[in-house]
């Protein structure tokens, strides 16, 4: 079985400018899920997307935003892109919302953004 | 805002030996616990997760639980020098669906 993918794994891009990162969650899994991981941050919750709707945001500004496609993939835009905004961005994904253990997440290899 | 501490500094141990991570968190309502591995560069792998008091055996790794103290804890008997990686604590409340995580304890097998 197939695991969470992500794509691009690396990306570079200059200050100021749109980064969009794309996530395929596990088949069958309807939740997906964002997390950044900075150097010396540890890794910060994101964004929660399950059936199409944001769920949950984490303590993020607005210019992060992303949506979830009718085939359960995803995509995490970054406007206005800033030096600080470097990180892993990392994609999980779980079986159902709510009900143990299926919430179990489970990632991807994760997309490196490097900002100029 | 849920807290999850692992307090512990970089942990050597020898091939062979018993590596021994401890994780608190301050969230009652925390539901869920899991314990990640990541290799240096990598993503994070899943190696356990726990919702009962008590221990969980899976193979060469035990995880513990005690929520009435709020920590949980991984052992890994046997170390190996594969086992050297990052090891991360994460928290879920029931719901909301969000890990939490710690900052990691980095784990160093000597052979």
């Amino acid at each position: 079985e197939a695991g969470v993918t992500q794509s691009p794994t690396h990306l570079i891009k200059t200050r100021g400018q749109q980064a969009t990162l794309r996530c395929s969650p596990i088949s069958g899994h309807t939740s997906v899920y964002w997390y950044q991981q900075a150097l010396g941050l540890g890794l910060q919750f994101l964004l929660w997307y399950d059936e199409g709707e944001e769920r949950n945001r984490g303590n993020f500004p607005p210019r992060f935003s992303g949506r979830q496609f009718p085939n359960y993939s995803s995509e995490l835009n970054v406007n206005a892109l800033e030096l600080e905004d470097s990180a892993l961005y990392l994609c999980a994904s779980s079986l159902l919302v709510g009900t143990l253990p299926a919430d179990t997440q489970y990632f991807g290899p994760g997309t490196r953004l490097t900002v100029l | 805002q849920k807290e999850v501490e692992q307090n512990s500094g970089p942990l050597s141990v020898p091939e062979g030996a018993i590596a021994s991570l401890n994780c608190t968190y301050s969230d009652r309502g925390s539901q869920s616990f899991f314990w990640y591995r990541q290799y240096s560069g990598k993503s994070p792998e899943l190696i356990m997760f726990i919702y009962s008091n008590g221990d969980k055996e899976d193979g060469r790794f035990t995880a513990q639980l005690n929520k009435a103290s709020q920590y949980v804890s991984l052992l890994i008997r046997d170390s190996q020098p594969s086992d050297s990686a990052t090891y991360l604590c994460a928290v879920i409340e029931y719901g909301n669906n969000r890990l939490a995580f710690g900052k990691g304890n980095q784990v160093v097998v000597i052979p």
